[in-house]
């Protein structure tokens, strides 16, 4: 069981920089979400989707952006890459039926300098 | 933003020993759950907890969703160094799944 993969496990940007973070599950999960974890910080909700084709912002969405085309397929895109964006993202997922608990991925750790 | 107190944020123990953590909030939440990350992974759930007052087990670890709906704790017994990580606590409110989470309880456990 793969449950939910992300891509890469650790990347380094300059300032200014793009990129895509992948997130993929294969649960045949409706709900997906984007989490950042700072240090000594709980998880902060980026943006979360409930199904393909829909998207909405989480607490902290500014500097991101995400898109839902498939199921599976949950990409978090950074524009301009900030210093303030170094920390570790999470995608997670979970059926969307009431209090349905969420299954994390393993994490992209990300440092721009 | 919305913020879950979640305490102590470190704990140092004896291998044998028993925890407790608790979390509490301003604001009611219709379900409370506990997850365990371990270094370089992402969040696991350990407990969840759907009604007030609901006591809960899984092995060692007992958690307990307050009758007011604002707080709830998580107890370990007996505790192992595999226990070693950081436990955090989350509340849902809505349906949608969106979660609130504390800021962890960090567990080292000396053997």
């Amino acid at each position: 069981n793969a449950g939910v993969t992300q891509t890469p496990k650790f990347r380094i940007l300059k300032i200014g920089q793009s990129m895509t973070l992948q997130c993929a599950q294969d649960m045949n999960h409706n709900y997906m979400y984007w989490y950042r974890q700072d240090p000594g910080m709980g998880l902060k909700l980026i943006y979360y989707s409930v199904g393909a084709g829909i998207t909405d912002k989480g607490e902290v969405p500014n500097g991101y952006n995400v898109s839902r085309s498939t199921t599976e397929d949950f990409p978090l895109r950074l524009e301009l890459a900030a210093p303030s964006q170094t920390s570790v993202y999470f995608c997670a997922s979970s059926t969307g039926v009431f209090n349905s608990p969420l299954h994390f991925g393993n994490g992209t750790r990300l440092t721009v300098t | 933003g919305q913020q879950l107190n979640q305490s102590p944020q470190s704990m140092f123990i004896q291998e044998g020993e028993d925890v407790s953590m608790n979390c509490t909030s301003s604001s009611i939440f219709n379900t409370w759950l506990w997850y365990k990350q371990d270094p370089g992974e992402g969040p696991v759930l350990l407990i969840a907890l759907y009604k007030a007052g609901e006591l809960t087990s899984n092995g060692r670890l007992t958690a307990q969703f307050g009758i007011t709906r604002k707080d709830s704790f998580l107890n370990i017994s007996a505790s192992i160094p595999s226990d070693v990580g950081i436990y955090f606590c989350a509340g849902q409110r809505g349906s949608q799944g969106n979660l609130i989470f504390g800021k962890g309880t960090k567990l080292s456990v000396k053997p």
